[in-house]
């Protein structure tokens, strides 16, 4: 049973360009979330979405960022017009139900590096 | 809102000593707990959660943590640390009525053989 996966594992963007971060859930797990890690930092929650519908953004930046989990296919975290300060490991998770006993298993990550 | 301290930044421990690596907590209402352990370069794996029951919960790799309620604490133990066990060690922890988890900064944990 594959876990949760991401893709790319490495992306390299200058400034001003479009990174677009792909997860795939595990199996039967319908609900993703999307944390950030900068370096020397824990991991900071961002999104929570379930298919089509976005439950929890409140840790999302206001500009530039945006996410989405369609019907058919993986979640995209998607950056706009990246900068410097947007280098950062980006996780996904999944989960089988949203509630409360559930556990969330991450993806091996994008590590994201802005020129 | 909710939020973890991690309060050591590295743990340096001899191989086949036990392990302890801290953590407390504060949210509003029932906690939900748990610990994840990241290998460099590496995603997260959980090791285990206390949701409600037993105070000390048994996990994955010979890990066990207690849950102690008035100390709001939550310290992640192995009796017996091996070194592979040396990787970043983060505590987690959920409110009811959310889904988010709020992440501690880690704990580098370092077994010396």
């Amino acid at each position: 049973n594959a876990g949760v996966m991401q893709n790319p594992r490495h992306l390299v963007r200058r400034r001003g360009q479009e990174a677009r971060l792909r997860c795939s859930p595990m199996k039967g797990h319908s609900h993703v979330y999307w944390y950030r890690q900068l370096p020397e930092e824990g991991l900071k929650f961002m999104v929570y979405l379930q298919k089509e519908n976005i439950i929890d953004e409140s840790g999302m930046p206001k500009e530039r960022f945006s996410a989405e989990f369609p019907k058919e296919g993986p979640s995209i975290l998607r950056i706009q017009q990246v900068v410097r300060g947007d280098s950062a490991a980006y996780f996904c998770a999944s989960s089988a139900t949203g509630g409360r006993t559930d556990t969330q298993y991450f993806g091996p990550g994008t590590r994201l590096t802005v020129l | 809102a909710q939020s973890v301290a991690q309060p050591e930044d590295q743990v340096n421990v001899a191989e086949g000593n036990p392990l302890t690596v801290k953590c407390t907590y504060s949210v509003s209402g029932n906690p939900y707990l748990f610990w994840y352990v990241q290998y460099p370069n590496r995603g997260l794996q959980f090791l285990l959660k206390y949701i409600t029951g037993d105070n000390l919960v048994k996990g994955s790799y010979g890990f066990e943590a207690e849950f102690n309620k008035s100390q709001t604490s939550f310290h992640l133990k192995k009796p017996s640390a091996l070194v592979s066990d040396s990787a970043l060690y983060f505590c987690a922890v959920r409110e009811e009525g959310n889904n988010r988890l709020a992440f501690g900064k880690g704990n580098q944990v370092v077994v010396i053989p």
